[in-house]
């Protein structure tokens, strides 16, 4: 069955540092999607991606959070200054199209930054 | 401001229970999606919803649009049924999705 794989699984970096969260979405799916979720609370909505750029981001989405397609099958999160309160797990999804249709989630990168 | 709200928020029930689950948006959506967490952490889609009512097994979902809620049930519970629940609506541009708290059940053999 085809799934949403993400890499690393966990990732510890110093404030400051530059992070490069990475998913490979479903082949055959056109619209890719980021979320969060902070240790305790919900899942939170970061960013959702097609053709090539941004279609929809929420406010937690600001300067230091950017979002590529840099080969075809990668789809990436990068942070470029992280924050303590960056701390969190990181999904990435993907589906076939937007709205009606079924999103498959990847496995999650827990990000602890110190 | 909460666009999806979830109860109960936590539930402990004994093997064989039926469960029930709700969900309520406010939002405009396109479709409703149930998905169950794990506790360590993957996020499995159970079902996608935009009218009516789905089967799996012995979990059912059903949706009422014009009430803006939807509940998903579960059948002759089991201990595997732990897990957090989270009701999740996609919006009607199709490109966001909002999240609710979840329902964190426990079921005890």
């Amino acid at each position: 069955e085809p799934e949403v794989t993400q890499t690393p699984s966990h990732q510890v970096t110093q404030m400051g540092q530059e992070v490069i969260l990475r998913c490979v979405p479903i082949s055959n799916h056109l619209y890719f999607y980021w979320y969060r979720q902070i240790l305790g609370q919900k899942v939170e909505f970061l960013v959702s991606f097609y053709n090539n750029e941004i279609s929809e981001k929420s406010e937690i989405f600001d300067d230091q959070f950017s979002v590529e397609r840099p080969d075809g099958s990668n789809f990436t999160l990068k942070i470029r200054s992280t924050k303590l309160e960056d701390s969190a797990m990181y999904f990435c999804a993907s589906s076939q199209e937007a709205g009606n249709t079924e999103a498959f989630f990847g496995q999650g990168t827990r990000l602890t930054v110190v | 401001k909460n666009e999806v709200e979830q109860s109960p928020q936590n539930l402990t029930a004994q093997e064989g229970e039926f469960i029930t689950i709700n969900c309520s948006y406010s939002v405009g959506i396109s479709a409703l999606h149930w998905l169950q967490q794990h506790p360590g952490g993957g996020i499995v889609s159970l079902f996608m919803l935009s009218s009516g009512k789905k089967k799996h097994g012995r979990l059912i979902a059903t949706i009422n649009i014009q009430e803006k809620h939807s509940s998903l049930h579960i059948t002759a519970s089991h201990p595997r049924d732990s897990a957090v629940y989270i009701c999740a609506v996609t919006s009607n541009t199709g490109n966001q999705f909002y999240f609710g708290t979840g329902t964190s059940l426990t079921v005890i053999p």
